[in-house]
């Protein structure tokens, strides 16, 4: 699986949007981005995956360039319910018999008042 | 509501006391996971399981087992916990070929003294 580069902490005003970017320049034509957030302690949510096209849920926005390289998840209007440590994935959809998730280290996300 | 749960959520124990932390999802899926979380380490699978009465070892299997004899539930069991074990611990279900989208439980923080 590719490896991913995220920055390692980042702030939002409340009601604001936050972009937190990741780059998966190894990323590979087979590989899908998958985005999951970790609320302190609390179990990693799924929030969206993409494999080439822009995709949107009613969690966030997933922009992926063109080269594929990095892509940026967008919370259009972010909450205080909305800090926590965001994880960029890359992984093939069809991994085998392992859904296995590697997780790196995120980024925190805080959203201020 | 879809849900995997976990018990206990918090626990502590002495080394060497065999001890099941118990997960179970009502969403029919065939994979779930056992991930364990630690400070600097970030989230690292011990055992998955495709389905009824098959099982194998993620990345640190060691000290651990498990068994899926139901679809339901996927039992973790420290057959003798040392403290290399304290930790926190997550089980996540996906159904087969939606891998992407996996359900966490809430988590279970052990602690072997």
């Amino acid at each position: 699986d590719a490896k991913t580069t995220q920055p390692t902490s980042m702030d939002c005003a409340e009601g604001r949007a936050a972009n937190l970017p990741c780059n998966h320049s190894t990323i590979s034509g087979n590989e899908y981005v998958y985005w999951y957030r970790q609320i302190h302690s609390q179990g990693p949510q799924y929030i969206i995956h993409g494999l080439k096209n822009n995709e949107t849920n009613e969690m966030a926005s997933l922009i992926i360039t063109e080269d594929r390289k990095s892509s940026t998840l967008i919370l259009p209007h972010a909450t205080l319910r909305d800090t926590a440590v965001y994880y960029c994935i890359v992984r093939v959809a069809s991994g085998g018999s392992n859904y296995k998730l590697t997780f790196g280290k995120g980024t925190l996300l805080t959203v201020n008042p | 509501e879809a849900q995997v749960t976990q018990n206990p959520r918090y626990l502590i124990t002495v080394t060497g006391k065999k001890l099941t932390v118990t997960c179970s999802q009502n969403m029919n899926h065939e994979y779930m996971s056992w991930y364990r979380q630690d400070p600097g380490l970030g989230l690292r699978q011990i055992y998955y399981s495709m389905n009824v009465e098959v099982t194998d070892k993620g990345d640190v299997p060691e000290g651990y087992k498990v068994s899926r004899k139901e679809k339901r539930n996927f039992p973790l069991i420290l057959e003798s916990p040392s403290p290399n074990q304290t930790s926190l611990y997550f089980c996540a279900s996906s159904a087969w070929g939606v891998q992407e989208t996996q359900y966490f439980g809430p988590g279970t923080r052990l602690l072997v003294l």
